[in-house]
């Protein structure tokens, strides 16, 4: 079974400088895309990045950048010059193929992450 | 049209009451999805719509009765809610039932807060 795991509960950075939040992923599946998401305290979920298995390069999306490591099964993201804006709860997923039936999410813990002045 | 629209924003409903959710899009996606959320928790799945058929539903208790009259337009009919399905209800589409396009990752509404007294 497909499984995402974030390790981090909280964290806090001091405004400006970068931050890496951690998500590691089990599948058996060769095929495979890996999503970040923004939800603020408001609810919604935000699509900040994502990573195919295949894709060779990083992904990056201004200030995010996504370290896909894939021999160990890695996709941290990175928030370089971080903004009082960036405080929110922060999910790691996988997108499960299931051909026919509609792609499934799955969601690692969440992250929540507080920018400090 | 890039947004997934939820309907409405906030509900509260009494155990014996019969409401409905609304959940639209206009991006020409087939496949749609109901989410459930408690707070600092990740989203659970709960059904999934494929070409406007019931594609996964993840056990759902009978309380909870999705309907998909077209392909724009979700729906989830409560009755008989307890407390405890106090959350947010979030609503997603993809673009296709996961072939071919895993880049195209989930478009989120807003949510639903729904509390259940």
């Amino acid at each position: 079974a497909q499984k995402i795991t974030q390790t981090q509960p909280g964290m806090f950075v001091q405004e400006k400088e970068a931050v890496t939040l951690d998500c590691t992923y089990d599948t058996s599946d060769p095929s495979y895309g890996l999503f970040w998401y923004k939800q603020p305290s408001s609810g919604e979920m935000i699509f900040l990045i994502y990573q195919g298995s295949y894709d060779q390069q990083n992904a990056t999306e201004g200030r995010y950048s996504l370290n896909f490591q894939k021999a160990r099964k890695s996709a941290n993201l990175v928030i370089s010059a971080s903004q009082l804006g960036d405080s929110a709860m922060y999910f790691c997923a996988m997108r499960d193929f299931l051909y026919n039936q509609g792609g499934k999410l799955i969601f690692g813990q969440g992250t929540e992450l507080s920018v400090k002045p | 049209d890039t947004e997934v629209t939820q309907t409405p924003k906030h509900l509260v409903m009494g155990m014996t009451n019969k409401k409905s959710l609304k959940c639209e899009q206009h991006m020409g996606h087939r496949a749609m999805y109901w989410y459930k959320q408690k707070a600092k928790k990740p989203p659970e799945l709960m059904f999934v719509y494929s070409y406007e058929k019931l594609s996964i539903n993840e056990s759902v208790p009978s309380r909870f009765s999705p309907e998909c009259p077209n392909s724009s337009l979700l729906n989830l009919h409560l009755h008989a809610l307890q407390p405890e399905d106090s959350a947010l209800y979030l609503c997603a589409s993809s673009q296709g039932p996961g072939t071919g396009f895993p880049e195209y990752g989930y478009t989120f509404g807003s949510g639903t807060r729904l509390t259940v007294v």
